[in-house]
């Protein structure tokens, strides 16, 4: 069965760094560009950063650009997201997705998402 | 604000059909980016409900169906249920951009 479970989410103080990861198992995990999408409460989606299958393409939205770094490991089958510098409007729940689609980008497979909670 | 528009709600009665319109401009939707929709539950994760503007991935009902023409696209959903209520966004990429962009989301509300 294809999933994505992710974890690492938390209550984290404006400044501080997390670490999301995301465990993938029931495909080809290396074939696959991921991303991170995360949804501030009661508001819509936004792509954080994706990541190619060889980590050779990396892209961050403008709003975590060198505050946030995107990894995977294929061997272990996971994703990961360094959260550093926290700003409260980064207070969300961060899910991880497949990109499926082989022209744009959209996401069939997504885990059920990790909390952060960035507040003093 | 959104670089795609959704409306923020939409309504209809069992049975019924409806539709949610996306619109966007000529660097994303209008530039032949595909759009791609997802439902979302309350407390769940989105779902993938059409791609590539009009495919429906395997398991989604055949009451789901999506269009584009233009600068903007289209959710319908006919015989609504119940089980419709969520919110609804839809997905392109825009090359000004050069990022992938969501709709602000719709909520259809099942009367």
């Amino acid at each position: 069965q294809e999933q994505l479970v992710e974890s690492g989410g938390g209550l984290v103080k404006p400044g501080g760094s997390l670490r999301l990861s995301c465990a993938a198992s029931g495909f080809s995990f290396s074939t696959y560009y991921m991303a991170w999408i995360r949804q501030a409460p009661g508001k819509g989606l936004e792509t954080v950063s994706y990541i190619s299958g060889s980590a050779d393409t990396i892209d961050y939205a403008e709003s975590v650009k060198g505050r946030f770094t995107i990894s995977r490991d294929n061997a272990k089958r996971s994703l990961f997201l360094q959260m550093n510098s926290l700003r409260d409007d980064d207070t969300a729940v961060y899910f991880c997705a497949r990109d499926w689609c082989s022209s744009t980008s959209c996401y069939d497979l997504w885990g059920r998402g990790a909390l952060v909670t960035v507040s003093s | 604000q959104s670089v795609l528009t959704q409306p923020p709600s939409v309504s209809g009665a069992p049975g019924q059909r409806v539709t949610i319109s996306c619109i966007g401009s000529n660097s994303n939707i209008g530039a032949r980016y595909d759009v791609h929709w997802y439902q979302q539950l309350p407390g769940t994760a989105p779902r993938l409900l059409i791609y590539d503007n009009i495919n429906r991935p395997s398991g989604v009902p055949a009451r789901f169906s999506g269009s584009k023409s233009g600068t903007s696209a289209s959710l319908a959903i006919t015989g609504l249920q119940a089980e419709d209520e969520a919110d609804y966004y839809c997905q392109s990429y825009d090359r000004s951009l050069s990022d992938v962009v969501f709709g602000g989301g719709t909520k259809l509300t099942v009367l």
